[in-house]
């Protein structure tokens, strides 16, 4: 069974420019939250789609956006790229109940702004 | 607001010893789930144990478990006949479950385990 997916693995982006992130999840899988990693903030919750749905938001401005697909795959969107959101961002996939059980984790989307 | 508290930026084991990282949380929620993750330097986060609030008995995951005390809010994590493949960062996380269904995970600030050969 393939792991969670993230692309792409790297990116380096100018600030003020806008960046999308993809995650794949686990087949079967139809969570998917985001977290954003940051020597400063640790690691911080973004939000979560379940079938589609954000189901849980976590205290970031607007700038910050996803959606899901119906095959479960999810995207993020920052737009108006600022230094500060220099980070590795992280995607989760979780089971297919939609009840609180052990996440999977991709390996990560680092992303530079400069 | 659910926090989670680890009080311990690094630790050093030597290999084949036992180490325990603490972990503190605060929630006023009765069913919730908590973690244990690794961090490895490939960054890759990683599942180590998990328990479930209203299950009294400790996990174990091999070399791994847990010491779960409910009332003192505290989930430490205890790693015997430490391995050098157990350096990493390791992270406790908290996740209610209210409603059924949420898999919004709260992480501590992390423990950074060192193993010595």
């Amino acid at each position: 069974k393939a792991g969670v997916t993230q692309t792409p693995r790297y990116l380096i982006k100018t600030r003020g420019q806008q960046v999308t992130l993809s995650c794949s999840p686990i087949s079967g899988h139809r969570s998917v939250s985001w977290y954003q990693q940051t020597p400063g903030q640790g690691l911080q919750f973004l939000f979560e789609y379940f079938s589609e749905t954000q189901r849980n938001k976590g205290n970031f401005p607007g700038r910050f956006s996803g959606r899901q697909f119906s095959n479960s795959r999810s995207e993020m969107n920052v737009s108006t790229l600022e230094l500060g959101d220099s980070a590795l961002y992280l995607c989760a996939s979780s089971g297919t109940t939609g009840v609180a059980t052990e996440a999977f984790f991709g390996q990560g989307t680092r992303l530079t702004v400069v | 607001a659910q926090t989670v508290t680890q009080s311990q930026p690094e630790m050093s084991v030597q290999e084949a010893e036992t180490v325990t990282l603490s972990c503190t949380y605060d929630t006023s929620e009765s069913d919730y789930y908590l973690f244990w993750y690794k961090q490895p330097p490939s960054r890759q986060m990683i599942l180590v144990i998990r328990q479930e609030a209203y299950k009294q008995q400790n996990a174990t995951e091999n070399r791994f478990s847990v010491n779960f005390q409910k009332a003192a809010k505290s989930f430490s994590l205890k790693i015997s006949d430490s391995q050098l493949g157990d350096a990493a960062m390791y992270f406790c996380a908290y996740c209610a479950l209210y409603g059924g269904a949420t898999n919004k995970l709260i992480f501590g600030t992390g423990t950074l385990l060192a193993v010595q050969p």
